[in-house]
């Protein structure tokens, strides 16, 4: 079935640094993948929509310029996050849609934690 | 925001029907409901998908109202690695990649 990887599973870094989290479609094409961000027991909410070869589309209330995102190929997307604060530790989560006959695929998530 | 409602949490015995409900009473014509769920610290899992007709895979089925104003996601034997928050999601399906709005869920508790 259609998988995406997204990697790393966890990081830790300080305050002030930046995190690149990569999610890739194994076997299929992604021209469009999806960003989302996770707090504790709260929902998913969709942070920006990743577009192969053009600029990213963000959600209200998203900086663009802290969230940098690259989709410079059919199979990944990066998303890095910019000066980390400990505001940001999350649960960052990119997904895309293998096909009109499947449901969106999900990677596995990452957990950031900015100390 | 969420189209969709659901209870906060429910509760099943190990081997039993869990039965999630979901109502999405403003669902449009061409809006299918998307079942997913989210295992701990995991991204969500794609369940089924339906439109009007109830549906079933291997993982549960899925039983549409007639109105289409509310639908039930059945797991017909709950075990322990069931437990999972439950979203239930409207999507258009077939058009533009739009993205999926995720709304609370239904934490399930899966007890021996």
């Amino acid at each position: 079935g259609a998988v995406v990887s997204q990697h790393p599973s966890w990081v830790i870094c300080k305050s002030g640094t930046s995190v690149k989290i990569e999610c890739r479609s194994l076997d299929f094409q992604a021209t469009t993948m999806f960003w989302y961000r996770q707090f504790p027991k709260q929902s998913l909410m969709l942070m920006a929509t990743s577009n192969e070869g053009s600029k990213a589309t963000y959600e209200q209330g998203v900086e663009k310029d802290k969230f940098l995102i690259n989709h410079a190929s059919l199979t990944l997307s990066t998303l890095t996050v910019t000066s980390a604060h400990p505001e940001d530790s999350s649960f960052y989560i990119c997904s895309a849609m293998p096909g009109l006959d499947y449901g969106y695929t999900f990677g596995s998530g990452t957990r950031l934690t900015v100390v | 925001d969420a189209k969709t409602t659901q209870p906060p949490s429910m509760d099943c015995a190990e081997g039993r029907a869990a039965n999630l409900p979901c109502n999405h009473s403003t669902i449009s014509g061409n809006e299918y409901v998307y079942w997913y769920r989210q295992i701990h610290s995991q991204g969500p899992q794609y369940i089924i998908h339906g439109l009007k007709n109830n549906e079933t895979n291997e993982m549960a089925s899925l039983i549409i109202t007639e109105d289409r104003k509310s639908s039930t996601l059945i797991l017909p034997h709950a075990t322990l690695r069931d437990t999972a928050v439950y979203y239930c999601i409207d999507y258009i399906y077939g058009g533009s990649q739009g993205n999926l709005i995720f709304g609370k869920g239904t934490k399930l508790s899966v007890k021996p």
